[in-house]
């Protein structure tokens, strides 16, 4: 079966830079794209950008441009989300979600906390 | 960009009921449209891509249909386990509304 495994909560400082991790298993990585969607505290859910594990072409939601970077690892089957300059609003689950037919998110990771504070 | 609305924002509603939700996008996104729904403390769960098809495994009490600007989802006789926050998503923009809780 599809599963996504992300990596355990981080607590950042603001200025500093988080890397979540989103491994998959059940299906060939480079057969889906995967997104990255954000979601704060109380608020719905944020899209952040997409990757294409088979050729790494990458998209990112305008807002987060120059700031997000989505690479992939075919040997390990795991998606990465960087993400740099972190300020206190960033404080959100962070989930990875496979693209079905590119565009609709049909598996979820568990999400991943990400707390900046000073 | 596109932006994404639903109403209402909140739905007050009993087990049996029947539930609509619409959502509207600010420009046409043809039938590119997902519908999503979420629980506390758990991710968002696919119900609906392309406007109105199905996903696999979601009970046939929901439905969706529209295209171009305007989009609804219904539930024709709520159950128990359908009290949630209920997002649509703009497939090619990948914008989301802003949800609509659907609780007692």
């Amino acid at each position: 079966q599809v599963q996504l495994v992300q990596s355990g909560a981080e607590v950042k400082k603001p200025g500093a830079s988080v890397k979540v991790s989103c491994k998959a298993s059940g299906y060939s990585l480079t057969s889906q794209y995967m997104h990255w969607v954000r979601q704060a505290p109380g608020q719905g859910p944020e899209w952040m950008g997409i990757i294409s594990p088979r050729d790494t072409t990458t998209a990112y939601a305008q807002k987060f441009q120059g700031r997000v970077t989505m690479t992939s690892d075919t040997s390990t089957s795991t998606v990465y989300m960087e993400l740099r300059s972190l300020r206190s609003e960033d404080t959100a689950v962070y989930y990875c979600a496979r693209g079905l037919h590119r565009a609709y998110c049909d598996f979820w990771g568990q999400g991943t906390l990400v707390s900046v504070s000073s | 960009d596109i932006q994404m609305t639903q109403s209402p924002s909140f739905v007050s509603a009993s087990i049996g009921d029947r539930v609509t939700i619409t959502c509207r996008a600010s420009q046409d996104i043809s039938r590119w449209l997902a519908w999503y729904q979420q629980k506390p403390g758990k991710a968002p769960d696919l119900l609906v891509y392309a406007a109105s098809t199905l996903q696999s495994g979601v009970p046939s009490r929901f439905s969706a249909s529209g295209s171009g600007t305007d989009f609804t989802l219904t539930i024709s006789s709520l159950q128990p386990e359908d009290f949630a926050t209920y997002y649509c998503q703009s497939a090619n923009s990948f914008t989301f509304g802003p949800g609509t809780k659907v609780d007692i």
